[in-house]
């Protein structure tokens, strides 16, 4: 059952376009939504991050929204380059605490091609 | 300075053998855990660990289990290696209590059993 849902497995965007990487979640528990970046033979790395109090964060050519009511949140990169060339996942976290309230759920990723 | 580091990088090993992967963190984090990227190239979590609680994901096989010799290392043990426990491996470690609630990753372990 996944509970993260990343629909998309690949995209492919013009060099200086917008792109938009959409995230669906079932999980009425999680409360707070990451996106992480991964290049191959690398772990994630952290992109940005949205708590459910937010409709919208803006980190540089980054923004993630986040639509509550239809449990959706996308990523958009603009302008986007080449060396944004990378999985993108999608990720969330439940209102736990403790250990558990960092945890982790994880969408597939979609793999993000910008051609020059 | 690497955050979070695993050992090795790469692990080749036969079927019912015993295994580790070393992992430690430099950030001063209270909290690490061990995700499993499988071959349809899912991230999930495997355990959550501080000094206090381990979490387990219900869905790991008890033959894996975490270490914690100090609060900056988590190691994995596993014990009587399967085929279907082919994947990469990854370390991360967060800190609990801040805003912002972001775990950072070490780069995999790629385990192949044969």
């Amino acid at each position: 059952d996944q509970q993260v849902k990343q629909n998309s497995p690949s995209l492919s965007v013009q060099e200086g376009r917008i792109s938009i990487l959409n995230c669906d979640y079932t999980n009425s528990m999680f409360d707070y939504f990451l996106w992480y970046k991964k290049y191959p033979a690398e772990g994630p790395t952290f992109l940005i991050s949205i708590s459910s109090i937010k409709d919208k964060n803006e980190d540089g050519r980054f923004t993630v929204f986040l639509n509550k009511s239809a449990k959706h949140l996308s990523l958009h990169i603009v302008p986007s380059q080449p060396g944004d060339s990378a999985v993108y996942f999608c990720a969330a976290s439940p209102r736990y605490s403790g250990a558990g309230s960092y945890q982790l759920t994880f969408g597939k990723g979609t793999k993000l091609s910008v051609i020059p | 300075d690497t955050a979070v580091s695993q050992t090795p990088k790469y692990l080749v090993t036969q079927m019912g053998n015993d295994k580790s992967i070393k992992c430690e963190q430099n950030l001063g984090h209270d909290t690490m855990y061990w995700y499993k990227q499988d071959s349809k190239k899912f991230l999930k979590i495997m355990f959550s660990y501080n000094n206090k609680e381990l979490i387990i994901n219900e869905t790991v096989p008890n033959r894996f289990s975490p270490k914690s010799p100090d609060k900056a290392h988590l190691n994995l043990h596993i014990n009587s290696l399967e085929l279907g426990d082919s994947a990469v491996y990854f370390c991360a470690s967060s800190q609990t209590g801040t805003g912002v609630r972001r775990a950072f990753f070490g780069q995999g372990t790629r385990l192949t059993v044969v």
